[in-house]
């Protein structure tokens, strides 16, 4: 069984502040996909990025940056001098190497305040 | 990258009527394609998973007759649902998996049932 685990639902920051949203994943599979996706209140699902049970290298792009942990089982994600255009849902997801089912975490809804 | 395409973005029906929701995978060829609900501030609930040629599995407690799902061709699956009533009003959303991106959202349809 696989399981996500974003424990905030909700955080609230005043722009230019730096914010971290937790993920924990459970999964037996040794081979394993993760995911982040941000879902602006338009609706639509953005892919962010997607990092492999073998890859622990954490990664940044421009203010998005993520710490993978297998230690810890966690994928967390930061973003750097938070924006208003930040303001979104951001969902963690975990693929386990043997089923195409994406297990979707509850979310965490961002609010940037100006 | 890899493009989804989920028409229509916003649908209002009578109640008893059906509604034929279309995702089309634009640049990419998806055997796999994911249809979710989801309800406000809600996590994605995964409902079926489509496969091309062959019928659509559905999760626990999805009505397979009230939510059809065709997916006849490698870059179209279709959710239709039937009879609708006031409490299907809600967001669906389409994935298609690719190879190289994941998971690639649709931007969601709008259903009302009025």
């Amino acid at each position: 069984a696989q399981k996500v685990t974003q424990a905030q639902t909700e955080i609230s920051v005043v722009e230019k502040e730096d914010v971290t949203l937790d993920c924990v994943y459970e999964t037996r599979d040794t081979t394993y996909y993760l995911f982040w996706y941000k879902q602006p209140p338009s609706g639509e699902l953005v892919f962010l990025i997607r990092r492999n049970s073998f890859d622990e290298q954490n990664e940044i792009s421009g203010r998005y940056s993520w710490n993978f942990q297998k230690s810890t089982s966690s994928f967390n994600f930061t973003i750097t001098a938070s924006q208003v255009v930040d303001s979104a849902v951001y969902f963690c997801a975990l693929r386990s190497g043997g089923s195409y089912i994406p297990t979707f975490g509850r979310g965490t809804s961002l609010i940037v305040h100006p | 990258g890899a493009v989804v395409s989920q028409h229509p973005s916003r649908v209002i029906c009578k109640s008893g009527t059906s509604v034929k929701i279309e995702c089309r995978s634009l640049d990419f060829q998806a055997t796999t394609m994911f249809w979710y609900r989801q309800f406000p501030k809600k996590s994605l609930m995964l409902m079926a998973t489509s496969n091309e040629g062959s019928k659509a599995t559905y999760e626990q407690g999805v009505e397979k007759d009230k939510f059809l799902i065709n997916h006849a061709s490698l870059t179209l699956s279709t959710l239709t649902v039937t009879s609708a009533h006031p409490e299907d009003s809600s967001f669906y959303i389409c994935s298609a998996l690719d190879r190289i991106y994941g998971y690639t959202f649709g931007s969601g349809t709008r259903l009302t049932v009025v």
